[in-house]
């Protein structure tokens, strides 16, 4: 049963980069047929698809994020990051990661909060 | 691109059914799989229904999707209401581009 989990700080300081790591275990990603996705959720708001990548490296941004966001992939350690530049206080969210099959995301790791402030 | 339009809440009672609506804006609905997501308290998301209709292993019955092109929405049902069914409930697709779109939730009360 694969299961993910997110790591990383849960406070960045306005205009810096922001950075988390998705563990997945239980399932390797370099296996094909899946993508790996990251989705924030706002406090008290919907969900946002950031974009995703597959083992091989290819990846596809939501166009909202695109200029900011950079999602790589480290088959040897079976994790997959997410990197968003130049935040604000509008990033301040729960980011999730996610298996995702042809754009449905099952199973999600459990969030991690990541609050964006000085 | 296109949104996924859900209301923002609804409320039934224990036993009784309750369907959650999800408008697509623009395109057809049966042009890519809808998903439904239910989100509880401090939770992530999980799934509910895949691929319009489809139900995961672990998910009861009482739980069934549809899409219905001459609205072009797809509408999760909940029937047999029970208290612990009580939580947000999302939509999602995807467009041609393959980006994941979201409907904005609903809340679900069971009172």
């Amino acid at each position: 049963q694969v299961q993910l989990q997110e790591s990383g700080p849960g406070l960045v300081k306005p205009s810096q980069t922001l950075s988390l790591t998705c563990t997945v275990s239980g399932g390797s990603i370099s296996s094909g047929g899946y993508y790996w996705s990251w989705i924030r959720q706002h406090p008290g708001k919907g969900l946002e698809w950031i974009g995703y990548i597959y083992y091989s490296g290819s990846t596809y941004y939501n166009p909202s994020l695109k200029s900011r966001v950079t999602i790589s992939v480290d088959t040897s350690k079976n994790q997959f990051s997410l990197r968003l530049s130049s935040v604000t206080a509008a990033d301040t969210a729960v980011y999730y990661c996610a298996r995702d099959f042809n754009r449905w995301f099952d199973p999600w790791g459990q969030g991690t909060l990541v609050t964006v402030s000085s | 691109n296109f949104m996924l339009t859900q209301p923002h809440s609804v409320s039934e009672s224990p036993g009784k059914t309750v369907t959650i609506s999800c408008t697509r804006s623009s395109g057809s609905i049966a042009s890519n799989y809808v998903q439904w997501y239910q989100q509880r308290p401090g939770s992530a998301p999980t799934t509910v229904i895949y691929e319009d209709n489809q139900r995961p292993s672990g998910v009861p019955d009482r739980f069934s999707g549809s899409i219905d092109s001459s609205s072009n929405s797809a509408s999760l049902t909940i029937s047999g209401l029970k208290t612990e069914d009580e939580a947000d409930y999302y939509c999602q697709s995807y467009d041609s581009s393959n980006r994941g779109v979201f409907g904005g939730g609903t809340k679900l009360t069971v009172l």
